[in-house]
């Protein structure tokens, strides 16, 4: 089925540990993003990506590594967990700035 | 002070009932509005764009007024199933950098029987 899909959808780690968090669309949309939300901050945009090699940082991104070298997947790195990156993490996709498209959403929780 | 402003809620209202959120914005350059609905643990989904004359889409009304830099959002005939949290997002665009879209905090609606 065509549509935006996110994984794992839970996930538990140990501070320091590296985790990647995966992000695949169908629409074949430009634009990809990740988020994250907190109690108290709303949806905070991590990185964003307007295409194939191109992404750029948001308003939260230390911490962060991301990559798109397909234009479907927008995988989203922590490089070395921390507690505070506990958080609920949705990646969106997009044809263009206006109406975007969640997944999901990937529940991570580091110990 | 916060981009987007929203009162969290969460607003208890029956079944039927009319509810209207608001929300303000800081940015006077901010250029596109929208509501999402998210429920429970769940994604956020676009519910409905925010024209300056104002929209309407079913039982759902959406104002903005730009001179007070604030947008709201009508639900009449509240049903049980509008329960959820409303998203106000702004979209503002930014010389050099591509726009940028600022979610508020939501403001919950709890409908009961």
């Amino acid at each position: 089925d065509a549509g935006i899909t996110q994984s794992p959808r839970y996930k538990i780690t140990e501070t320091g540990r590296q985790v990647t968090l995966m992000c695949h669309q169908t629409w074949s949309h430009s634009y990809m993003f990740w988020y994250r939300q907190d109690l108290g901050h709303g949806l905070r945009l991590i990185y964003y990506s307007a295409a194939a090699d191109i992404t750029d940082k948001g308003e939260v991104p230390d911490g962060y590594v991301v990559s798109r070298s397909k234009t479907e997947n927008f995988p989203l790195t922590l490089e070395s967990a921390t507690r505070s990156q506990t958080s609920v993490y949705f990646c969106a996709s997009a044809e263009n700035y206006n109406e975007q498209f969640f997944g999901p959403g990937t529940r991570l929780t580091v110990l | 002070r916060k981009e987007v402003e929203q009162d969290p809620g969460p607003f208890n209202v029956p079944e039927g009932a009319t509810v209207a959120f608001n929300c303000t914005y800081s940015n006077s350059a901010s250029q596109s509005f929208f509501w999402y609905r998210q429920d429970c643990r769940k994604e956020p989904k676009l519910l409905m764009s925010v024209y300056s004359s104002g929209n309407e889409d079913g039982r759902f009304t959406a104002q903005l007024n730009r001179a007070s830099q604030y947008i709201s959002l009508l639900i009449r005939d509240s049903k049980l199933s509008d329960s959820a949290t409303y998203l106000c997002v702004v979209r503002t665009s930014y010389t050099g950098t591509a726009s940028k879209l600022t979610f508020g905090t939501g403001t919950r609606l709890q409908v009961t029987l």
